[in-house]
């Protein structure tokens, strides 16, 4: 099964903090994500990824930057942390398109998010 | 607007019980179907997909498909306490970046 991680599992920052989230998926998988969770709201893709280096826009980017340094490894960066970016994010990866594996992403273990 | 809608918010069931969940989405470009659950503490995790039209069986599990009125739906028969949890139905216009519905909280009591 895949295995994707994510770090810090629990973070605490103040408005206007700098705040990076990390994750790294062992499955040479080509996608991968950042989504936030919100009561009331689901899943929210906030950006995403082809491969290494590629990065492209999701349902919720304002406010969120992301860096895909290798084909593991995908950051979300918030600059100018904000209250409203406090939320439950996760990451996730899904293999190239083909057999039966339509969109079948493997998510992390979340990271809790808190800007005070 | 949220394009994947779903219902019930929440939902009660006994052990063994069937427990039923509903999606609707206002995109007719989706063509890829998916249900992941989710359990407290964790990350959603795939339970199965659907992509054409009509029933498709898996254990305990069946999700039915209905492209022309845009509904899929999902039923769980003999229903464990290990089966609470969130669901989420997620749709796919191209079969990678999913859009998820808001999620029906499913507790089986024992």
């Amino acid at each position: 099964e895949a295995a994707v991680t994510q770090s810090p599992r629990n973070k605490v920052t103040v408005t206007g903090g700098n705040v990076t989230l990390s994750c790294r998926q062992t499955n040479s998988h080509n996608y991968m994500y950042w989504y936030r969770q919100d009561t009331g709201h689901g899943l929210r893709l906030i950006h995403y990824s082809y491969g290494a280096g590629n990065l492209q826009i999701g349902d919720v980017p304002d406010g969120y930057k992301a860096t895909r340094t290798t084909q593991e490894d995908f950051f979300l960066l918030l600059e100018l942390a904000s209250p409203s970016q406090t939320s439950l994010y996760f990451c996730a990866s899904s293999p190239r398109l083909g057999g039966d594996n339509y969109a079948e992403q493997f998510f992390g273990p979340g990271t809790r998010l808190t800007v005070l | 607007q949220q394009k994947v809608q779903q219902s019930p918010e929440s939902l009660s069931v006994p052990e063994g019980g069937m427990a039923s969940f509903n999606c609707t989405s206002s995109d007719r470009n989706f063509q890829y179907f998916w249900w992941y659950r989710q359990h407290s503490g964790e990350g959603p995790k795939a339970l199965m997909s659907i992509f054409s039209d009509g029933d498709k069986k898996e254990g305990r599990f069946t999700a039915h498909l209905n492209k022309a009125s845009l509904h899929v739906s999902l039923h769980i028969r003999d229903s464990q306490p290990s089966d609470s949890a969130l669901y989420f139905c997620a749709a796919s216009e191209e079969g990678y970046k999913l859009t998820f519905g808001t999620g029906t909280s499913l507790l089986v009591d024992p």
